[in-house]
Formats: structure tokens, C-alpha cells, sequence
């Protein structure tokens, strides 16, 4: 059964207290894992697309891993305004519609 | 280039009556996904539609909950009859083709009394 599953399910930081957050993924046939950020009361922010093992990507203080079991979002020096729920997705393996499986997501709290 | 949106943002029913959530894909968009977002509880993927054609409607509880892309006009997800579950967040998702990125709307917050 696919299935994506993210840890730690909240994470607070100190300001400038870098660290990583762990998306686990089972799906037959990747097709692609999507990081989003979520502020509450909003829609999900797209942040990187991976395709394939070895990639990277990066994005001010943010960057984002792939390996064939998991990805990482690594936060660098983190400030107040990252704190937010980071979502990773990825495309349901056995059907051809592109519909996304979700993690719970993590709740990043950074403090001043 | 405008983003998804949605409309309305919020909406407050009784229960019984019936809720109408519209969603305007990006410009140039032609795949609609909706995902519903319970309290407390992850995205769930619901229909995937296509200009006149839904695709994909798994998710989807099967009564009184339907989905249409219009040839003309935006994406509208209607629900009939509406009970307390059915608040939630309904968030809609456009991209430009398959397994491209999916861009989301700011949602409709959907409060049933």
C-alpha cells in the first residue's frame, strides 16, 4: 500500500538552529515527491519537486534531498516567518491520474 | 499569472441545505484535483477531473457528493445534504498536464451547523 509518512510530527527552533525534517515514502514507481508549506488557515505553498535518487534542490534557507525510501527538507539557519507545516507528497503508484498521497505533515515553530 | 482560486473562501450551512465550492484553475491549467482537509487530519485527495471529463473520482464519498469541470467556467464541487462531517477544508489543485507540480487554491472553509 503506498503510503508517506513524516516525522518529527512537530519541531520547534531556536532561531538560526538548523535542522532536518524526514519524509518516508512506499510507492510503487515514483513518480515525483512534492514539499509544500502550509501557513494556517491557507492553501499549500509548492516548494521543490524531486525526481529521481541524488537530487537536490534549494531554496534560500531551505533544501530539499531525495533518496529511493525518503526525502529530507533541511532548514538552515531558520528564522520566525519558516515557521509554518511543511507537507510532502507523492503520486499514487498503482493509478495513472496523478492524484497525491499526503503526509501529516511538520509543524515547524521557530523562536526568536 | 493569477493562481488558483477559489471561492467562496467561507461557507456556513445548515444541515440539509446544499454547498456549492467553485475553483479556477491557473491560466493555461487543464487538470483539476480536489483534496478535502478534515480537523486535525492529513489532505485526501477526492476527484480529478479534466475539461469535461471526470477522470478520477475514488476519493469521493459516493452519495451526495458530485464534481464538474465545464467546458466553460470554473470546477465546481457540490454537496448535497450537507451533515457536520463535512466540515472541512476543500482545497482545489491545478497543473498543466499529469504528474507535473500541483498547484493549490487558498481553499473554502466549509462550516456545517
Amino acid at each position: 500500500e503506498d503510503q508517506v509518512t513524516q516525522s518529527p510530527e512537530a519541531l520547534r527552533l531556536q532561531e538560526g538552529e538548523s535542522s532536518s525534517l524526514n519524509c518516508s515514502y512506499t510507492v510503487s514507481g515514483l513518480r515525483g515527491l512534492f514539499w509544500y508549506r502550509q501557513d494556517p488557515g491557507k492553501g499549500p505553498e509548492f516548494l521543490f519537486t524531486l525526481y529521481s535518487a541524488g537530487e537536490e534542490k534549494e531554496k534560500e534557507r531551505l533544501k530539499a534531498t531525495l533518496t529511493k525510501k525518503e526525502s529530507f527538507l533541511h532548514i538552515t539557519a531558520p528564522k520566525p516567518e519558516d515557521s509554518a507545516t511543511y507537507l510532502c507528497a507523492v503520486p499514487h503508484g498503482s493509478s495513472n491520474t496523478g492524484k497525491l498521497i499526503f503526509g501529516q505533515g511538520t509543524t515547524l515553530q521557530v523562536k526568536p | 499569472n493569477a493562481g488558483v482560486m477559489q471561492n467562496p473562501r467561507h461557507l456556513v450551512r445548515r444541515r440539509g441545505q446544499e454547498a456549492r465550492l467553485r475553483c479556477s484553475p491557473m491560466k493555461g491549467h487543464s487538470h483539476v484535483y480536489w483534496y478535502r482537509q478534515l480537523p486535525e487530519e492529513g489532505l485526501k485527495f477526492m476527484v480529478y477531473l479534466q475539461k469535461e471529463n471526470i477522470i478520477d473520482e475514488s476519493g469521493m464519498p459516493k452519495e451526495r457528493f458530485s464534481a464538474e469541470f465545464p467546458k466553460e467556467g470554473p470546477s465546481i464541487l457540490r454537496i448535497q445534504q450537507v451533515v457536520r462531517g463535512d466540515s472541512a477544508a476543500y482545497f482545489c489543485a491545478s497543473s498543466p498536464s499529469l504528474w507535473d507540480t500541483q498547484y493549490f487554491g487558498p481553499g473554502t472553509r466549509l462550516t456545517v451547523l
